[in-house]
């Protein structure tokens, strides 16, 4: 079946713009997990959506950074007023459950120029 | 201190050799650990996953988890080239809403030359 999917696969901004990201996760997979992948360190946590549940915002760097997710579907990442350290690979990943094997799209590239 | 370290590399074998990645963690409540492999471009796949101290093997690769030094090990034998990739070690962490995420060392590139 279809994995995860992610658009855009790149994204060019100007510093102060806002972005939006986009993730269609694998039909029936529950939760939902945003990681964000800078050039050099590892992945980092940044949002998650379980089901209907209020999402664990605890990764997200800023209050720039939000999240949204409509039902068990799809989820959108919006960065406001970006900056250039906001550049980074954006990942989403979808699992089954709580728990679960957590498969990954390929990411959107953002550059902040 | 990071919570798993892992050294990045890069790393450069000859097709064939045996490679040894690694990497330390700092909280000894962590009892399940997970390599991912990551093609350039690419969103990182599962392709090992252990529980608790010991080895784990599939095919050409084996886990090792050390829980009393706290280091673990992804073992590739006759190294092909299309292992060339970046491999992640990760381990789940408890959210504040009984979710689970997952924290990953920064990866260490490998290359593999035939």
């Amino acid at each position: 079946g279809a994995g995860v999917s992610q658009s855009p696969s790149n994204k060019v901004t100007e510093k102060g713009k806002d972005v939006e990201l986009r993730c269609d996760p694998i039909s029936g997979h529950t939760a939902l997990y945003w990681y964000r992948q800078r050039l050099g360190q590892g992945l980092e946590f940044l949002i998650y959506f379980q089901g209907n549940s209020a999402p664990d915002k605890s990764g997200l760097p800023s209050d720039r950074f939000s999240a949204e997710r409509t039902g068990e579907s799809v989820s959108t990442l919006t960065i406001q007023r970006t900056q250039q350290e906001d550049s980074a690979v954006y990942l989403c990943a979808s699992s089954r459950d709580l728990g679960d094997e957590q498969y990954f799209g390929p990411g959107t590239r953002l550059t902040v120029t | 201190q990071k919570e798993v370290e892992q050294d990045p590399g890069p790393l450069s074998v000859p097709e064939g050799a045996i490679v040894s990645l690694n990497c330390t963690y700092s909280n000894s409540a962590f009892q399940y650990f997970m390599w991912y492999r990551q093609y350039s471009r690419k969103g990182p796949e599962l392709l090992m996953y252990t529980y608790s101290s010991g080895n784990k093997e599939d095919g050409r690769f084996t886990a090792q988890v050390d829980k009393s030094s706290k280091y673990i090990s992804l073992f590739i034998r006759d190294s092909q080239p299309s292992d060339s990739a970046t491999y992640l070690c990760a381990t789940p962490m408890t959210l504040n809403q009984a979710g689970t995420a997952l924290i990953f060392g920064k990866g260490t590139t490998l290359s593999v030359s035939s």
